[in-house]
């Protein structure tokens, strides 16, 4: 496989599950994104994680988790979400943090919790 | 803060004409990057053209170039020879040498009529 790939594609969950969103990037980047895009806003930066170092936006509640075991892959756990939470989860993965560094999307999953 | 404005949230061209779509930028940062990403109904963000602060020369990718006056703080996308394949979500985006991750605009549905 090649580029950014992200399972499951779609995801219906409770407000009482625990799930985990999948993302893989074949790329031989190192560093990985996670954004929160929902209908009529701009994206919204939930992480980032470079050289395994963790930067996070401050806003995100603790409803989710990141985990990024190695530099190809970055996880992102969900628990006891709300409907607001309804929204497609891009991944993406850059080779740096530098300006010119263009950033590779996966195709998303898109969440529906009810 | 960084910030990106979109201010055409719909629209339309003739297959075969050029179109623009616009964006303009607020940064206090002087170094910078400008990006432009197309998002399918599918959902992937695909990377389309890059600009750098410093850069001399208007950015040019195929189709696609980026009409940057910086003066005026604007990076308007001009696609040329419309496809209907084109017909997309294009989103503007800025990273800055100090905040050093993407920020995105509202993005620009672009339809292409036959």
């Amino acid at each position: 496989e090649t580029g950014v790939t992200q399972t499951p594609r779609h995801l219906v969950m409770g407000m009482t599950n625990k799930k985990s969103l999948k993302c893989e990037q074949h790329l031989g980047h190192n560093a990985m994104y996670w954004y929160k895009q929902s209908a009529k806003k701009p994206l919204e930066l939930m992480f980032v994680y470079s050289l395994e170092e963790r930067v996070e936006n401050n806003s995100v509640p603790s409803r989710f988790s990141p985990e990024c075991p190695n530099s190809s892959h970055l996880f992102l756990h969900l628990h006891t979400l709300q409907p607001e939470d309804s929204a497609l989860y891009l991944c993406a993965s850059s080779q740096g943090r530098d300006l010119r560094g263009e950033q590779y999307f996966g195709p998303g999953t898109r969440l529906t919790v009810t | 803060a960084q910030k990106i404005t979109q201010t055409q949230p719909g629209m339309f061209v003739q297959e075969k004409e050029a179109v623009t779509l616009d964006c303009t930028y607020d940064t206090s940062d002087p170094s910078y990057g400008l990006f432009w990403y197309k998002q399918p109904s599918s959902g992937e963000m695909i990377f389309l053209i890059y600009q750098g602060s410093y850069d001399q020369q208007n950015a040019t990718e195929g189709r696609y170039s980026l009409n940057f006056q910086k003066a005026r703080k604007s990076a308007n996308l001009v696609i040329s020879a419309s496809q209907l394949g084109d017909s997309a979500m294009y989103f503007c985006a800025m990273i800055s040498g100090s905040a050093r991750q993407l920020t995105f605009g509202s993005g620009t549905q672009l339809t292409v009529l036959p």
